[in-house]
């Protein structure tokens, strides 16, 4: 167990839906990244969150955005879904956000869009 | 796009046999990691290795770093089929681009 976790486990949904996924960091983590994995494309990063700011952007698309509220928890929002967008988003966290840590993931969200 | 690449994409051995993973990558980088993936579930960190390091050891794992080559390897002695999951390298750049990067992963199975 990474100490992150991440809600739901499974999501099922129709296309141009919209959903929240939800993250809760190890405990004292400031940063959070999001990733998505399909088979396709493979592990994407996404976003990433430091102390409630955006710090870095990866392959996000203009659908989808992200927040870190004062608790340090994230949400990603993933709007007018397509069947492209079925993967597996991932979370993960560490304490400073810096290239030299490790970074401490979840279990996943597996969302399917039908 | 990628930066690392793993070869082979996937491997299958006997219990006890050794697997060696390797990964290749594109730019200079401020260190690479290994993590593992069983089937579905999220990746677990299994080493960090600096970009200054050659050889970094962990339990039964062995990683190798060359950067004149820009290549990576993973060994793991005396399989075990639980150790049977994905394995991916991943890297961060230099120069501050600020993301991790990860391989496509190979795709381990250890049959008892």
């Amino acid at each position: 167990d990474s100490g992150v976790t991440q809600t739901p486990k499974h999501l099922i949904t129709a296309t141009g839906q919209r959903v929240t996924l939800r993250c809760s960091p190890r405990s004292g983590d400031l940063s959070v990244y999001w990733y998505q994995q399909s088979l396709d494309q493979g592990l994407q990063f996404l976003i990433q969150y430091y102390n409630g700011e955006e710090r870095a952007k990866g392959n996000i698309l203009e659908r989808f955005s992200a927040q870190q509220f004062p608790d340090l928890h994230s949400e990603l929002n993933l709007s007018s879904l397509e069947l492209g967008d079925s993967a597996l988003y991932f979370c993960a966290s560490s304490s400073t956000g810096l290239p030299r840590e490790t970074q401490y993931f979840g279990p996943g969200t597996r969302l399917l869009v039908l | 796009s990628q930066q690392g690449e793993e070869d082979p994409q996937a491997l299958s051995i006997q219990e006890g046999e050794n697997a060696t993973m390797n990964c290749s990558y594109k730019t200079s980088i401020n260190n690479l990691q290994w993590y593992r993936q069983n089937s579905g579930r999220g990746l677990v960190h299994l080493i960090l290795i600096r970009s200054n390091e050659r050889e970094k050891h962990s339990g039964r794992l062995r990683v190798t770093l060359d950067t004149s080559k820009k290549s990576s390897s993973l060994l793991i002695t005396a399989s075990r089929a639980a150790d049977t999951a994905s394995y991916f390298c991943a890297t961060w750049a230099q120069g501050g681009s600020e993301k991790l990067v990860f391989g496509k992963g190979t795709k381990l199975t250890v049959n008892p």
